[in-house]
């Protein structure tokens, strides 16, 4: 079982659609996490770290389920730009590296 | 803003050959990490690094080395490459108290 995974999808919706993504990894020592995002032939980028509580960064926001050992990624009011590949990310306790997911292929359609 | 630069783009190489790849980081960061990323496996660690003339393994070091003789900058060398290591490389540095990594842009390896 991968440490962390990701539906590659790809995703195709709609503009102005809202689109949500899961992820689920398997170290219960996990402590930090993430999501990234990729764009096509770029380099990843942080996009929000993911608190216990939630957290919201305009249209995205982040959840984290530690008894189900899931996190998620909802993006309200989908844009163009929101194309890309999303990638999420835990770093497990006393471990300084981080483990990526695959990663999820977004495709926002005018 | 933090900048790590990668020596190439993109390069190509033939079997057998010794291939550096640099990665220059301007933020004073102690922690360096080379990954490799390959379609349907995501971003995979070879090798890492905390402090300068420090390296740690990581999940698929075979046929790779590290050289870390400065803090800025930290090398990943392939001693005798071969078609199976075609891949993107990319380098990444992060701070002693933040999880949070920033990537270079990457460097597109091709072995012939």
């Amino acid at each position: 079982r991968k440490e962390v995974e990701q539906d590659p999808g790809p995703f195709n919706v709609p503009e102005g659609a809202t689109v949500a993504f899961n992820c689920t990894y398997s170290n219960s020592a996990s402590q930090s996490f993430f999501w990234y995002r990729q764009d096509c032939r770029k380099e990843p980028k942080l996009l929000m770290s993911v608190y216990s509580s939630g957290n919201e960064d305009g249209r995205f926001t982040a959840q984290l389920n530690r008894a189900s050992q899931y996190i998620s990624l909802l993006i309200r009011d989908s844009k163009l730009s929101d194309s890309a590949t999303y990638l999420c990310v835990v770093n497990i306790q006393g471990a300084q590296k981080l483990v990526f997911g695959q990663g999820t292929r977004l495709t926002i359609n005018p | 803003d933090v900048k790590v630069t990668q020596s190439s783009r993109y390069l190509v190489k033939r079997t057998g050959e010794k291939v550096f790849l640099e990665c220059v980081q301007d933020m004073d960061h102690e922690n360096m990490f080379w990954y490799r990323q390959d379609p349907g496996l995501g971003l995979r660690l070879i090798y890492f690094s905390y402090d300068v003339k420090m390296k740690e393994k990581g999940d698929i070091p075979e046929g790779y080395s590290v050289s870390r003789e400065k803090k800025e900058r930290f090398s990943l060398i392939l001693e005798s490459a071969s078609t199976n290591q075609t891949s993107m490389y990319l380098c990444a540095t992060a701070g002693t108290y933040t999880d949070t990594q920033y990537f270079g842009p990457g460097t597109r390896l091709t072995v012939l």
